[in-house]
């Protein structure tokens, strides 16, 4: 069974700029949430996504958005880029919605954004 | 207000030698913890899973305890291998409203 999968791994912008990361979930599994770490601040979570529709929000300015699609295939956008958002990317996905009761999160490899 | 710590921040050991990492949480009120092992620039893979009902878990060379009154849970290593060297991260999650918070992680090295 394949894993969750995460496009691209690294990739380099310039302040100003967007980008649009993909995550595609395990197959099955309609949840997918998405998180910013930095290695000062540990794993933020930026949003959740169930059924096409966002169930949870983290506390992050508007630039950052996401969305889902009818295959539970995530993207997220970041517009406006600025250097603190230089980040690894991760997203998970879960059977289950909201990552609660016995759910579990598998994570993908990242996406690992330099913002010059 | 709901938070989780781990402590050490970072630690270094042995190769063979025994370890174990510390989780605290206020997260109220409480569904789950999971310890998550996460090697350098890889996704954090999941170690183990604990309901409220639960006090110990293992995984291998992996045990972790839950003491859901003291709300404290920990991660025992035993007999360290250079491949533990990584970060150990321990998430909390709220029951209803499915909320979950990370602690910050510990840094684990194993030397040789």
């Amino acid at each position: 069974k394949a894993g969750v999968t995460q496009t691209p791994r690294y990739l380099i912008k310039t302040r100003g700029q967007q980008v649009t990361l993909s995550c595609s979930p395990i197959s099955g599994h309609r949840s997918v949430s998405w998180y910013q770490q930095t290695p000062g601040q540990g794993l933020q979570f930026l949003f959740e996504y169930f059924s096409e529709t966002q169930r949870n929000k983290g506390n992050f300015p508007g630039r950052f958005s996401g969305r889902q699609f009818s295959n539970s295939r995530s993207e997220m956008n970041v517009s406006t880029l600025e250097l603190g958002d230089s980040a690894l990317y991760l997203c998970a996905s879960s059977v289950m919605q909201g990552t609660g009761g016995s759910g579990e999160l598998f994570f993908g490899e990242g996406s690992r954004l330099t913002v010059l | 207000k709901n938070q989780v710590e781990q402590s050490p921040q970072s630690l270094i050991i042995l190769e063979g030698k025994n370890c174990t990492l510390q989780c605290n949480y206020t997260v109220s009120p409480f569904s789950n913890l999971r310890w998550y092992k996460q090697d350098t620039g890889r996704g954090p893979v999941s170690l183990t899973i604990m309901t409220f009902s639960e006090n110990t878990k293992s995984n291998g060379r992996y045990t972790a305890t839950l003491d859901a009154d003291t709300k404290q849970s920990s991660l025992h290593i035993t007999a360290s291998q250079l491949s533990d060297s990584a970060s150990y991260i321990c998430v909390v999650t709220f029951t209803g409203g499915f909320k979950t918070i990370f602690g910050a992680g510990t840094r684990l090295f194993v030397k040789a």
